[in-house]
């Protein structure tokens, strides 16, 4: 089993559509990153998170320390969002352990 | 500030030939991580460098892969005698207390 699981895998949507994609980790953690990544395109961080909840624009990001788990959220999804989406774990000098990622298509 | 910098891009060796990637970080930081992403598999780590110095290299392959990252200059990953396998994309990153910070990647092509 993976330490970072992250669903689903693939996900499609229309434009306009409120979107989650879910992890969930096994190991102890300080922090829990949401990263994007453009096909044939770096990697740009989105959130990094060690409670609670974070909003940047249409994005939201949240975390259940307890239960080892974070959600982020694409509220009113736009085709530019089409990226694979990648959970990982790790801290301010840890290294990180990445989920497979989720890729997501959004259609006008 | 330019971020994290990565060059080349795009690197083409033939089997046998030897590869060279390098890394700058953000400025103000003395540490990069080395991480691999092979064809359709997530990224993950190869290592932990901070200046002269390795301080975690657990994820690096026992052979031909070696990184140092000096007191001048940039970060190097080093990949002797490539094979088809070693064709991955290759990203080296930074972090702070508020996010990590990625280079653009570069993507070797073993032929």
């Amino acid at each position: 089993k993976n330490e970072v699981e992250q669903s689903p895998q693939n996900l499609t949507a229309q434009e306009g559509e409120f979107i989650t994609i879910n992890c969930s980790y096994s190991v102890g953690i300080s922090a829990l990153h949401w990263l994007q990544q453009h096909p044939g395109g770096g990697i740009v961080s989105l959130f990094m998170l060690s409670s609670g909840k974070k909003k940047h624009g249409r994005l939201i990001a949240t975390i259940n320390i307890q239960e080892k788990h974070s959600s982020l959220h694409i509220t009113a999804s736009h085709p530019r969002d089409s990226a694979v989406y990648i959970c990982a774990v790790g801290g301010n000098t840890d290294k990180l352990i990445f989920g497979t990622g989720t890729r997501l298509q959004v259609f006008p | 500030n330019a971020g994290v910098m990565q060059n080349p891009r795009h690197l083409v060796r033939r089997r046998g030939q030897e590869a060279r990637l390098r890394c700058s970080p953000m400025k103000g930081h003395s540490h990069v991580y080395w991480y691999r992403q092979l064809p359709e598999e997530g990224l993950k780590f190869m290592v932990y460098l901070q200046k002269e110095n390795i301080i975690d290299e657990s994820g690096m392959p026992k052979e031909r892969f070696s990184a140092e990252f000096p007191k001048e200059g940039p970060s190097i990953l080093r990949i002797q005698q490539v094979v088809r396998g070693d064709s991955a994309a290759y990203f080296c990153a930074s972090s702070d207390p508020i996010r990590a910070f990625f280079g653009q990647g570069t993507r070797l092509t073993v032929v």
